[in-house]
């Protein structure tokens, strides 16, 4: 595939279980980006990864939140002991990560996480 | 400080009429970009315009144009002969480039809705 995919599509949990959401960039982007969309709202950034540099994790919103990305490629957003008010879409964008102003991230179709 | 501003939750349109989505943005850097995404009932995110902070021109995407005031800090995005395909989340948003960052910061978003 060509796009950012993004896995599972849908998850529904329960209060205080740890999940892990998982996002493929696009081949050969070494930007990659975590954003969270809750219902009816913007988007509001959590954590961003260029290359080998540390990540920018000045978007996570508590300790539960932490992300990875191996080899530069695959990353993983895992929040532990989930709160219902993590109930949102979380959606991946990657890019080239270039300096100049137009690098355009493209975004995946996000994940619907419910938490009960 | 909300640093996008979109001012109109929702709008309607009549097919084939123009439409202009209004953006605010506020930012100490004198390099930044802005950009509009589009966010269909589907969910995705998709790219529509750019504008640099240096481009003297206002950009312009096919039936995407966006009016670039910079001394008023405003990036309206205007959609002219509106298809019913148009009806759509419309998000605003800037990166600025003065602490190479690269992360995005919305607006909460414009929907629109178009009438045949």
């Amino acid at each position: 595939g060509a796009g950012v995919s993004q896995s599972p599509s849908n998850k529904v949990t329960e209060k205080g279980k740890d999940v892990e959401l998982r996002c493929d960039p696009i081949s050969g982007h070494t930007a990659l980006y975590w954003y969270r969309q809750s219902l009816g709202q913007g988007l509001e950034f959590l954590i961003y990864f260029q290359g080998n540099s540390a990540p920018d994790k000045s978007g996570l919103p508590s300790d539960r939140f932490s992300a990875e990305r191996t080899g530069g490629s695959v990353s993983t957003l895992t929040i532990q002991r989930t709160q219902q008010e993590d109930s949102a879409v979380y959606l991946c964008a990657s890019s080239l990560g270039r300096r100049s102003g137009k690098s355009e991230q493209f975004f995946g179709p996000g994940t619907r996480l419910t938490v009960l | 400080a909300q640093k996008i501003t979109q001012t109109q939750p929702g709008m309607f349109v009549q097919e084939k009429e123009a439409v202009t989505l209004d953006c605010t943005y506020d930012t100490s850097d004198q390099s930044y970009g802005l950009f509009w995404y589009k966010q269909p009932s589907s969910g995705e995110m998709i790219f529509l315009i750019y504008q640099g902070s240096y481009d003297e021109q206002n950009a312009t995407e096919g039936r995407y144009s966006l009016n670039f005031q910079k001394a008023r800090k405003s990036a309206n995005l205007v959609i002219s002969a509106s298809q019913l395909g148009d009806s759509a989340m419309y998000f605003c948003a800037m990166r600025e480039l003065g602490n190479n960052d690269y992360k995005l910061s919305f607006g909460a978003g414009t929907t629109v809705t178009v009438r045949a």
